[in-house]
Parts: structure tokens; sequence; C-alpha cells
């Protein structure tokens, strides 16, 4: 099955400063890549995804890459905001995992004012 | 549409006693999935359904824990009984299993405290 590992596990970064997530996996059939945010108390959602015939997906201030050689993607944050603290998790989907979302265990975010 | 819709949202209980779990997932969706969250371990996959039917069991943790889905709009999970181990938030969620319409909505989740 798919093995996923997300670094850092915890990030605290200045507001205004940009944070960089980034999530491994293991199954080379993977072909869909999202990005879920959890604030405290809430529910995950999903924030961004990235399919493998794509490289690079941007939304305002947040951004996918994605490298299938070598089998990672990243989750790019600019101008970070207080409201972007939160946990954010990566849940690659891949056949081999019988087309299941497999959840990171997540990355940990503060911003401090 | 109104979302993933789960009941109830906090639960109180005391060791030994039953516990049911209830959601309804989005109209339309065909994969229905229960997952268990703690600070210990995460985000935990328990059960998953395709087109109501048990696809892969293997992250229920023991046989207290057993879930159904008996039509397409409905789904619980049941402990039994329960032990203050299972203390934890259970999400359901659901999606299209389909190709473009991997995206996965949460419910709001269910406050389990067993004492």
């Amino acid at each position: 099955g798919e093995n996923v590992e997300q670094h850092p596990s915890t990030l605290s970064v200045q507001e205004g400063d940009s944070a960089v997530i980034k999530c491994t996996y293991s199954d080379s059939a993977s072909n869909y890549f999202p990005w879920y945010k959890q604030e405290l108390g809430k529910r995950p959602q999903l924030i961004i995804d990235i399919r493998s015939n794509v490289g690079e997906k941007k939304d305002q201030r947040i951004a996918v890459t994605l490298n299938k050689t070598a089998k990672h993607f990243s989750l790019h944050i600019t101008e970070t905001q207080p409201e972007d603290s939160a946990v954010y998790f990566c849940a690659p989907l891949g056949w081999g995992s019988q087309g299941n979302l497999i959840f990171g265990k997540g990355t940990k975010l503060s911003v401090k004012p | 549409d109104a979302g993933v819709i789960q009941s109830p949202r906090h639960e109180v209980t005391e060791m030994g006693q039953e516990v049911t779990l209830r959601c309804k997932p989005i109209s339309g969706h065909n994969s229905l999935f229960w997952y268990r969250q703690t600070m210990m371990r995460g985000l935990e996959l328990l059960i998953y359904f395709n087109n109501n039917v048990p696809i892969d069991d293997s992250g229920m943790p023991e046989d207290r824990f057993s879930a159904k889905m008996p039509n397409a709009s409905f789904s619980t999970l049941k402990i039994q009984p329960s032990e203050p181990r299972d203390s934890a938030v259970y999400f359901c969620a659901s999606r299209k299993n389909t190709v473009s319409q991997e995206t996965q909505y949460f419910g709001p989740g269910t406050r389990l405290l067993v004492l």
C-alpha cells in the first residue's frame, strides 16, 4: 500500500513569511495529490489539488508543486497570515490503495503576528 | 446541498455502553468513509464503502466496532461495548469515486468521550 510522509511535522513562521510543506509517497500509480487544511476543532477541508499531468498549480497565496519522478509534492503558502495557522494534510490517491486517499500525519503550521 | 451530515455532534457515555454514530453522505456520492482522529494516532481510516458495500475494514480496531450502510443515504458506526480509549473525534466523509471527482468532503465530526 501507499506510504506517505510529511515534513516538517511542525512549522512556525512570522506573518508575511512563506511556508513550505513537503509530502513524499511511495505508490508510483498515484495520480491525484490534494492538500487538506484542518483548523482547530473543525473538519479537514480541501484547499488545493493537482493531477499527475500538471507540475504546478496556484490559487492566490497557495500553490502545489509535483515531482512525479522523485515522488513528492509540496504545498507553498506565501505572505502567511494568522488565519493560515492550522494542521495541513497531504493525501495522495493511488490505485495501489484501492483508490483511497492516504492521509499523512499532518503538519502543524503556526503563523505568529 | 447540506454537505455531509453527522449526528450526534457530541456524545458522552460511560464505559460499557453502546454508542451509535450516524452519517448522511452528500447526495450522489457513492463512496463513504469513516475516520477516527486523536492527538496520538492522527487521522485513521476505519472503513469505507463503495455503492453501500464495505470494501476495506482493515482499519477497524477490533470486534467492538461495526459499521453498516443499509442504503446510499445513511451509514452507522457502532461501538459495543465502548471503552475510554475509544474517546476521539469520528469523521464521516464522502466522495464520488470517479476520475476528476476525487474531492473528499468531511462531515463536522462526532466528539466522543467515554468515561
